[in-house]
């Protein structure tokens, strides 16, 4: 079955920037999409179609996707990041989730 | 305004029976793919089914496949997933989601929790 691979954890000072990349088999031949998720609460969508932000998601949050690797990056990181994110794709009519990383906003 | 909202949720033994719901409002809920996630506690996000907009194809995950059914009532606007045989590792929060943009989530309800225990 396919997997995508996230880092556990990745750590950035504010205003800084922080890049979370998701790993699979020929990711970039498929669409990627991000998930943010704070505690208690349910995922938003803040990445489509590798790179593509939903009305209401801020600038700050970009996305690329080539090869076998896709990556959020979020520029000028505020302390409402912190939260897990999570990648996703889609193969063989199954939607496959990352392992999902923790941003903390040092 | 556009909103998921699941119910259902509980605590059932081991082999037992549950249907969720989740009432749709705010957009045409007859034009979307649709489709159920889970979140066991303290771990990730796992795709569980969805149906097409007007139910002629359903897909699921290899681990439910045979015990959960998805399923949905157009003119209710309301989704649902029949589980069946629920095990321990059924335990989870179970998400409502609308597909958009191909194959993105793009709204979510708020969650419904089922935990399965003796």
């Amino acid at each position: 079955s396919y997997e995508l691979t996230q880092p556990p954890s990745v750590s950035v000072s504010p205003g800084q920037t922080a890049s979370i990349t998701c790993s699979g088999d020929k990711l970039g031949d498929k669409y990627a999409c991000w998930y943010q998720q704070k505690p208690g609460q349910s995922p938003v969508l803040v990445i489509y179609q590798d790179s593509k932000r939903p009305s209401g998601i801020p600038e700050r949050f970009s996305g690329s996707n080539s090869g076998n690797t896709a990556t959020l990056t979020i520029s000028g990181t505020q302390a409402m990041d912190e939260a897990d994110y999570y990648c996703q794709a889609w193969d063989s009519s199954n939607y496959v989730f990352g392992t999902g990383t923790k941003v903390t906003v040092l | 305004e556009v909103q998921l909202v699941e119910s259902g949720g509980g605590l059932v033994q081991p082999g037992g029976s549950l249907r969720l719901s989740c009432a749709a409002s705010g957009f045409t809920f007859s034009s979307y793919w649709m489709s159920w996630v889970r979140q066991a506690p303290g771990k990730g996000l796992e795709w569980v089914a969805n149906i097409k907009q007007d139910g002629s194809e359903k897909y699921y995950v290899d681990s439910v496949k045979g015990r959960f059914t998805i399923s949905r009532d157009n003119a209710k606007n309301s989704l649902y997933l029949q589980m069946n045989s629920l095990r321990a590792e059924d335990t989870a929060v179970y998400y409502c989601a609308r597909l958009a943009h191909g194959f993105a989530f793009d709204i979510w309800g708020q969650g419904t929790m089922v935990t399965v225990s003796s």
